[in-house]
Formats: structure tokens, sequence, C-alpha cells
């Protein structure tokens, strides 16, 4: 059964630096997400994309955020200027079409010292 | 605005014993998904069930089930005769098909299932 890949397992870096996390999704899926668990706390959705932009984002999805499909498979997280506060899960999920059940990554976690 | 509510935020039962998890959810969407995810201490996020607005049928699967009550809201979760290895968090979850399509999430519930 085709799963969606997250990368790299753990990131580690220092306060200030950028990030990009790496998900390939499901490969004949359209819409695509980001989520993201602080430590202890619940999952929250950061955005959604879906042809080639941006469908919903919340509001924890500032400027610091990006997302990005830069190939036919890959789909990107980045994060400028890390804060202690990113530290968190980020999990990547993607879906056939709405409704339907999102297929989650394993999840990147990510840690700013 | 949608919202999913775990009153629960821990629970801890002896093995063998049945646990109820609650759910209730709150949105404005006619049609709308509920799930229900198991985060073991492992990290990833298990899908366990989805199940639509419009289909109140309750479910069994094993040792789950699930209760749909759109009258009241809520979307709870059974577990019968509990063993150490569905010890974990779990989370309650909507989208909507008109709304937010992205989950939302309950804050979840952590089971301690003790031997």
């Amino acid at each position: 059964e085709p799963e969606v890949t997250q990368t790299p397992s753990h990131q580690v870096t220092q306060m200030g630096q950028e990030v990009i996390l790496r998900c390939v999704p499901i490969s004949n899926h359209l819409y695509f997400y980001w989520y993201r668990q602080i430590l202890g706390q619940k999952v929250e959705f950061l955005v959604s994309f879906y042809n080639n932009e941006i469908s919903e984002k919340s509001e924890i999805f500032d400027d610091q955020f990006s997302v990005e499909r830069p190939d036919g498979s890959n789909f990107t997280l980045k994060i400028r200027s890390t804060k202690l506060e990113d530290s968190a899960m980020y999990f990547c999920a993607s879906i056939g079409s709405p409704g339907l059940t999102p297929n989650f990554g394993p999840g990147t976690r990510l840690t700013v010292l | 605005a949608q919202k999913v509510t775990q009153a629960q935020t821990e629970i801890s039962v002896v093995e063998k014993e049945d646990v109820t998890l609650d759910c209730v959810y709150e949105t404005r969407d006619t049609t709308y998904y509920l799930f229900w995810y198991k985060q073991p201490p492992s990290g990833e996020l298990v899908f366990l069930i989805r199940r639509n607005s419009f289909d109140e049928q309750n479910e069994i699967s094993g040792r789950y089930s699930w209760n749909f009550q759109k009258s009241t809201s809520s979307f709870n979760f059974t577990i019968t005769a509990s063993q150490v290895v569905d010890s974990a968090v779990y989370f309650c979850a909507l989208s909507e098909y008109t709304g937010r399509r992205a989950l939302t999430f309950g804050s979840g519930t952590r089971l301690q299932v003790q031997p």
C-alpha cells in the first residue's frame, strides 16, 4: 500500500536558521497538508495546498512559513529564521479528494536550539 | 467555527477493563467527517475510523466500537477488554465538506492500561 514519506525523521537546527522539511505524498493524490504538534499538545493544522497554490492556512502559518511543490513528487515546508517555539513534530498528509481519509506521513521532529 | 472537545485528559485502567473515550464536536456544516486516530509513544498517527455525518450507524471492529450520535454531537470510542498495547494518546478529529476541509483535532486523551 502506498505511503506518505517524510525526510528527515529528525532535524536539529540553531535558532535563526532556515529549515526545509520534505514530504513525498501518495502519487495520485491532489490535496496536501502540513500539520504541527508541539510536544504533549494537539495536532494543529498549518496549511493546505491544491492545484499548485495554498487553498487554506491557519493563523499559525505566518510569513515565516512557506510551502512549495517543486516537482511532481515533493511537497516542502520551509521555515525561515526558526524560533525555539517552532520545535515540534511536523506531519505531512495527502488525500485524493475532499472527505476521504488523509494519509499521514510518519512526521519530522524539529528541534530548535 | 469548528471545534472538537475531548474532555478527558488522561484515563488509567487495568487490563481487561472496558474504557470509553469521549468526543464532542461543533460544526455548522451539514456534511462533515469524523475521525479517530491513535498516537502510540513512537509518535506516528494511526488511523482508526472515519465516519460521514449522514451515516449514524454504530461500528464495531474487534475490541473497538464507536457510538455516533448527531443529536448530542458526540462520537465516542469504546475499547472492550483493554490491553497494555492500547496505551496511547487518542485523538478525535473533524473535517467539513464546505468549511475547513483540513482536520481539526481535539486535544487528545492519554490512555494508560496497567497490567
